[in-house]
């Protein structure tokens, strides 16, 4: 049941370049999406955050967009620089009444810079 | 920076062994969570808590999961009788809040089931 989809296993952008990384989704309860960035052997880390109530929400060279229509979002980065290698974590959750929502994961993004 | 802290970082164990698998989550956050990955698979949700109980449990968390939050800072994972197909990064996460609110990761635990 993969209910939020990263259907890019791998992305190489040059450096300087915009890099673009998408995320599908079918459930259409999810309010609320979130990037996060992940190296091996890490734990992820959060990189921006967007609510269902807006379109589009910018942090410094990261913005993400949010099409609820089509049910996709991306994160652009510009200008693409070499510590953005990683990989990349679309995810999703639902408001639920009371309690602790869970985060729905994509299969991940592997994003490299080249130089 | 306040941030998730998890022990130990690594953990070897044998099968049908206990594990438990400990975490801090940031002071202020009333929401917990374990998730687990395996190697080359997605980050998935195994367990949710708040307010001294569990809010959600996946699938995957069965019997032999449990988790405890003993005192005011330690969030635990507890594997009565570990399988191999337990082997995998846990990772343990915090919030401040539920509705919006973003999920702040530690390190992981890397535990292998020999």
């Amino acid at each position: 049941d993969q209910q939020v989809k990263q259907n890019s296993p791998s992305l190489s952008v040059q450096e300087g370049r915009i890099s673009i990384l998408n995320c599908d989704y079918t459930n259409s309860m999810f309010d609320y999406f979130l990037w996060y960035k992940k190296y091996p052997a890490e734990g992820p880390t959060f990189l921006i955050s967007i609510s269902s109530i807006k379109d589009k929400n910018e942090d410094g060279r990261f913005t993400v967009f949010l099409n609820k229509s089509a049910k996709h979002l991306s994160l652009h980065i510009v200008p693409s620089q070499p510590g953005d290698s990683a990989v990349y974590f679309c995810a999703a959750s639902a408001q639920i009444i009371q309690g602790a929502q869970k985060l729905v994961f994509g299969q991940g993004t592997r994003l490299t810079i080249n130089p | 920076e306040p941030e998730v802290t998890q022990t130990p970082s690594h953990q070897v164990t044998q099968m049908g062994q206990e594990v438990i698998l400990r975490c801090v989550p940031i002071s202020n956050h009333l929401y917990f969570y374990w998730y687990r990955q395996i190697l080359g698979q997605k980050v998935e949700f195994l367990v949710s808590f708040y307010n001294n109980e569990i809010s959600e449990k996946s699938e995957i968390f069965d019997d032999q999961f449990s988790v405890e939050r003993p005192d005011g800072s330690n969030f635990t994972l507890k594997i009565r009788s570990t399988k191999l197909e337990d082997s995998a990064m846990y990772f343990c996460a915090s919030s401040e809040r539920n509705t919006g609110g973003t999920q702040y990761f530690g390190p992981g635990t890397r535990l292998l089931v020999l």
